[in-house]
């Protein structure tokens, strides 16, 4: 089976601190994703990634900045934490950027205070 | 804009079928239909996508109607695990997922 790991399951930072989410992959799947989900709001695409080194934006960007230097790990970064950031963060993963499934973690709720 | 139309909730009683409506009226040629679902404090899940024509695999079958304007998951025969949202979208090849509000199922004892 695919396992889409992500790092923690809960996280409390600080306003300010520089946040590093982690996502890794065991299935050598070339696309990666980083997704946050809020109530009422669903779930919203932040940075995606069809291969090493390659970011493309999402639709919420704006905060963010995402990593990507082995195909198996997809990181997320919040330069500087705010509390409009606390939120369930999903990462996902899938073998091509046509694959039909995607596989996806089972979250970190982040919580900035 | 949304791309797809979901009922908000719904309700189906244990071991009936699930029918899950979709509409996806601006749906264009080359874009497929997926369904996902998202159990509570889990990650979402793929079911099954189709393009035209009717699908079926071990979770679901996907109807779509012939002019590809709506479709329906049916889930066979429901179970308490089958409660979760469930999420109809409409994607081109290499194009990420967008997710909408889903529909919620809840399967009733």
């Amino acid at each position: 089976d695919v396992k889409v790991t992500q790092s923690s399951r809960y996280l409390v930072k600080r306003t300010g601190e520089k946040v590093f989410l982690e996502c890794v992959q065991d299935m050598d799947h070339e696309n990666m994703f980083w997704y946050r989900q809020d109530p009422g709001l669903g779930l919203r695409l932040i940075y995606f990634s069809y291969d090493v080194k390659m970011k493309e934006k999402g639709d919420i960007p704006e905060g963010y900045s995402v990593s990507r230097e082995k195909k198996e790990r997809f990181s997320l970064i919040l330069e500087s934490a705010s509390t409009n950031q606390t939120s369930m963060y999903l990462c996902a993963s899938s073998l091509s950027a046509s694959a039909p499934e995607a596989f996806f973690g089972q979250g970190t709720r982040l919580t900035v205070v | 804009d949304a791309k797809t139309t979901q009922p908000t909730s719904m309700d189906c009683a244990e071991g009936r079928a699930a029918n899950l409506p979709c509409n996806h009226s601006t749906i264009s040629g080359n874009e497929y239909v997926y369904w996902y679902r998202q159990i509570h404090s889990q990650g979402p899940q793929y079911i099954i996508h189709g393009l035209k024509n009717n699908e079926t695999n071990e979770m679901a079958s996907l109807i779509i109607t012939e002019d590809r304007k709506s479709s329906t998951l049916i889930l066979p025969h429901a179970t308490l695990r089958d409660t979760a949202v469930y999420y109809c979208i409409v994607r081109s090849g290499n194009t990420p997922l967008v997710f909408g509000k889903g529909t919620r199922l809840s399967v009733i004892a």
